[in-house]
């Protein structure tokens, strides 16, 4: 299995609402990281977790909460979410030779879009 | 500071020929370089990627060189076609604590083949 898999692949909420997005790769990657993409722009780090543990954390809003319960589990909680954080989540993975100078393998993407 | 500098923004070439595309670091402790194509809707992927010890490397119709000096690296497309049509990424690895890099991308390239 090769393949990093997130869902939903599509979300819409309002701003009082609590969702999750989940992010989930079974290649034995210890570094995982959420990026932010709007569109026609590049992937934007929010967090990086190495042998889940938060090592970058990218002064994200606290809205933005992520979770690492396992090796093969990401999760990013999101309460009280503004229009402008509409965008594409993207996970990724890589092996954990050294956190971010190795293949990111990313996922598809949970489009959001908050009203 | 942080930046990784692409140029051109959108690049039109027809089938067969090249395309350059050029990127500009800040950090000269940046030692990772990786290239990730996104066609449209679809999750950024490895294209290729060089290593501060190295000056160049081609994979088939494929090819990056690295300046260190400059603080510049650039990839090469020969013999384009219509699927390489596509949002092209570089990015620039720099130390950020520990035992983990940290990845800024560029601005991207919007590269359209025309047949």
């Amino acid at each position: 299995d090769t393949e990093v898999t997130q869902t939903p692949k599509h979300l819409v909420m309002g701003m009082t609402n609590k969702k999750s997005l989940k992010c989930e790769q079974h290649m034995g990657h210890r570094a995982m990281y959420w990026y932010k993409q709007k569109a026609k722009k590049p992937p934007e780090l929010m967090f990086v977790y190495s042998y889940e543990k938060l090592s970058i954390n990218e002064s994200v809003p606290s809205r933005f909460s992520p979770e690492c319960p396992n090796s093969s589990l990401l999760n990013l909680h999101l309460h009280a979410l503004q229009p402008e954080d509409s965008a594409l989540y993207l996970c990724a993975s890589s092996r954990m030779e050294k956190v971010g100078t190795g293949e990111l393998f990313f996922g598809e993407g949970s489009r959001l879009t908050v009203l | 500071g942080e930046n990784v500098e692409q140029h051109p923004s959108t690049l039109s070439v027809q089938e067969g020929d090249s395309a350059v595309i050029k990127c500009t670091y800040s950090d000269s402790a940046s030692n990772y370089f990786p290239w990730y194509k996104q066609e449209l809707g679809k999750r950024p992927q490895l294209i290729i990627d060089i290593r501060s010890n190295v000056g160049e490397k081609k994979d088939q119709r494929i090819a990056v060189t690295l300046n260190k000096t400059a603080k510049h690296f650039s990839l090469h497309i020969t013999e384009t076609q219509p699927e390489d049509s596509a949002v092209y990424f570089c990015a620039a690895s720099k130390p950020y604590g520990g035992a983990t890099n940290k990845l800024i991308f560029g601005t991207g390239t919007l590269l359209a083949v025309q047949p």
